[in-house]
């Protein structure tokens, strides 16, 4: 079985500043994660994925997530926020690459990002 | 980044009809496709998984006779939604995923409204 749980439904920053959004993940396998952003009314787009390798992971528009097995965590930082990341964010977990959740996406609940001027 | 597309983007329909949501990868096959449902102000909750020629897999909790799933061909899924309600409103988001270098392509979504 798996879950994820993003801590803070709502998380507000102003522009310029550290972006951080949490996920803990919960796994019988080793997972892969994922963040996925989502505008109003629109599909998920995703922002990067660990998979396996290398545990800080990069992605587009400067997030990067770094996976940290011994605390069960792949948060979402980005240095400095810009007006145009205000969206929701999804961190998801599946199995890996053979087991019996390989390709199905639990979500977490989704943080919401406000950028402030 | 592979193209999703889903139509229709929004629908309205009275309760008692059938309406048929239709998720098409534009350039590239996709062997398996996923449909997932989100209430407003909540997450994406997964449906079922579709593969290509064979039946579709339903979560818990899913009526396989009230959401008809077809994957006819590499290229194109479609969900069914019969007799609805409108508890079934809803936003209905499909994604593909071709196999490769693992990543699912999502749609852009349908608005769907039960009246």
């Amino acid at each position: 079985a798996q879950s994820v749980t993003q801590l803070g439904s709502h998380v507000s920053v102003s522009e310029g500043a550290l972006v951080l959004l949490r996920c803990n993940y919960s796994s019988s396998v080793p997972p892969y994660l994922f963040w996925y952003v989502q505008y109003p009314n629109q599909g998920l787009q995703l922002l990067l994925k660990y998979t396996t390798g290398a545990t800080l992971v990069k992605g587009i528009n400067g997030f990067e997530a770094e996976f940290k097995k011994s605390e069960t965590s792949f948060h979402l930082t980005k240095p400095s926020a810009h007006m145009s990341d205000a969206a929701e964010y999804f961190c998801a977990v599946s199995g890996g690459a053979g087991g019996t959740s390989y390709g199905k996406l639990t979500f977490g609940q989704g943080t919401i990002l406000t950028v402030h001027p | 980044g592979a193209v999703v597309s889903q139509h229709p983007s929004r629908v309205i329909c009275k309760s008692g009809t059938s309406v048929k949501i239709e998720c098409r990868s534009l350039d590239f096959q996709a062997t398996t496709m996923f449909w997932y449902r989100q209430f407003p102000k909540q997450s994406l909750m997964l449906m079922a998984t579709s593969n290509e020629g064979s039946k579709a897999t339903y979560e818990q909790g899913v009526e396989k006779d009230k959401f008809l799933i077809n994957h006819a061909s590499l290229t194109l899924s479609t969900l069914t939604v019969t007799s609805a309600h409108p508890e079934d409103s809803s936003f209905y988001i499909c994604s593909a995923w071709g196999g490769g270098a693992y990543e699912q392509y999502f749609g852009p979504g349908t608005r769907l409204t039960v009246t």
